[in-house]
């Protein structure tokens, strides 16, 4: 069965500084992973996806995360963050054969001036 | 306008009333799905449906019902509304296609929250 982890509910960072929001995963074989933002009072818009070809993944607005495969991990990073980085963000996985996603229980992102 | 649109934005309503949430798409997808948001729990699937003919459950499917009326449009409803499904409600679409190494990416309508008194 596939599973993910968000390993913390809430991040807070400055602006300017390194951003970092962990995610592991659990899967019986080679999964998708995705990650998602959610603005407040917003709709959820696609981060970027991993799907089995280069193990870091670039994503939009200056987000990227690395696959790696030993540690079932995909963490979101961000050199510099911006103040309207200030989100939710849920890390997924594709969740069985019929592609069905598996959402993670949120990290909530907040950037301090 | 956008690609998924849910209607109502908002809604209260009473302990035991029907409700429906409606949802259609401008995207072409095929695969339509209705996800619940809640506090500290992410996103959970209620539904999902890969053709007008194909519906299926999802993680927490107890107490809903759906409707394909279309291809372009998917309802979700409550026959008799209780507090616990006061959440925020998500519809998405994604386009045909997935498996274990698909990647299906769903776009999201800006969905509809519901508050049962």
């Amino acid at each position: 069965a596939q599973s993910v982890t968000q390993l913390d509910s809430h991040v807070s960072v400055s602006e300017g500084t390194p951003v970092l929001l962990r995610c592991n995963y659990s899967s019986s074989y080679s999964p998708s992973l995705f990650w998602y933002v959610q603005h407040p009072n917003k709709g959820l818009q696609l981060l970027l996806k991993y799907t089995s070809a280069a193990t870091l993944v670039k994503g939009i607005n200056g987000f990227e995360a690395e696959f790696k495969k030993s540690e079932t991990s995909f963490h979101l990073t961000k050199p510099s963050a911006h103040m309207s980085d200030a989100a939710e963000y849920f890390c997924v996985v594709s969740g069985g054969s019929q592609g069905n996603l598996i959402f993670g229980k949120g990290t909530k992102l907040s950037v301090k001036p | 306008d956008a690609d998924v649109t849910q209607t109502p934005r908002n809604r209260i309503t009473k302990t035991g009333k029907r409700i429906m949430l409606e949802c259609s798409q401008t995207k072409g997808h095929d695969r339509m799905y209705w996800y619940r948001q809640d506090p500290g729990l992410g996103l959970r699937l209620i539904y999902y449906s890969f053709d007008v003919k194909d519906i299926n459950k999802g993680e927490i499917s107890d107490g809903y019902s759906v409707s394909r009326q279309a291809q372009a449009k998917f309802s979700l409803s409550l026959e008799s509304a209780i507090p616990n499904q006061t959440a925020l409600y998500f519809c998405a679409t994604s386009q045909l296609g997935g498996g274990p190494s698909g990647a299906n990416v769903l776009t999201f309508g800006a969905g509809s929250r519901l508050t049962v008194l």
